[in-house]
């Protein structure tokens, strides 16, 4: 699977949308861009997922460049309830180990 | 949504008890089940692959005589840290893929905190 490679760490203000970049210049063809975040002492939280083309759910936005090689996890407005560690995975299928590296860490300040 | 659950979320017990951990499916069958460990401040790391009706597959480095892993069902699998240590101390993760669509993604547990004294 391809590597990924993510800031160590950010902060966004509380009301503000937080843009979490990534990168992912050896992506192939047919894998999958996923971002996941985990609150501590808890379980990684699904957030969204994508191909190529953009995509938004309840959580979230993921804007994916044309040449896949680089995606941004957008929350519209962040909460403190935000504050975690996100990663950035890109796979083939669900079915794929899951190799996490140090993710970013979001602090969302009051 | 597909939900995982784990049980127990956390275990305080003597060196050298064995401590069974349960991953389960509760609404999606799961024929590929991970574990992780996650040591303060770190990343999660994968432990081993979980198959069912098979034996696991391990990562390097992780003993597969100490951490046993069983996948009986397509809802549960659970994994057995024997002869438990002090450095077995760890959080302990489970996810599971689906049998759905391709890209489903997986659905991970809460965790079980492993303290051992």
């Amino acid at each position: 699977d391809a590597k990924t490679t993510q800031p160590t760490s950010m902060d966004c203000a509380e009301g503000r949308a937080a843009n979490l970049p990534c990168n992912h210049s050896t992506i192939s063809g047919n894998e999958y861009v996923y971002w996941y975040r985990q609150i501590h002492s808890q379980g990684p939280q699904y957030i969204i997922h994508g191909l190529k083309n953009n995509e938004t759910n309840e959580m979230a936005s993921l804007i994916i460049t044309e040449d896949r090689k680089s995606s941004t996890l957008i929350l519209p407005h962040a909460t403190l309830r935000d504050t975690a560690v996100y990663y950035c995975i890109v796979m083939k299928t669900s079915y794929d180990k899951v190799i996490f590296g140090p993710g970013t860490s979001l602090s969302v300040i009051p | 949504g597909a939900v995982v659950s784990q049980h127990p979320s956390r275990v305080i017990c003597k060196s050298g008890t064995s401590v069974k951990i349960e991953c389960r499916s509760l609404d999606f069958q799961a024929t590929t089940m991970f574990w992780y460990r996650q040591f303060p401040k770190q990343s999660l790391m994968l432990m081993a692959t979980s198959n069912e009706g098979s034996k696991a597959t391990y990562e390097q480095g992780v003993e597969k005589d100490k951490f046993l892993i069983n996948h009986a069902s397509l809802t549960l699998s659970t994994l057995t840290v024997t002869s438990a240590h002090p450095e077995d101390s760890s959080f302990y993760i489970c996810s599971a893929g689906g049998t759905g669509p391709a890209d489903q993604p997986q659905h991970f547990g809460d965790g079980t905190r492993l303290s051992i004294l």
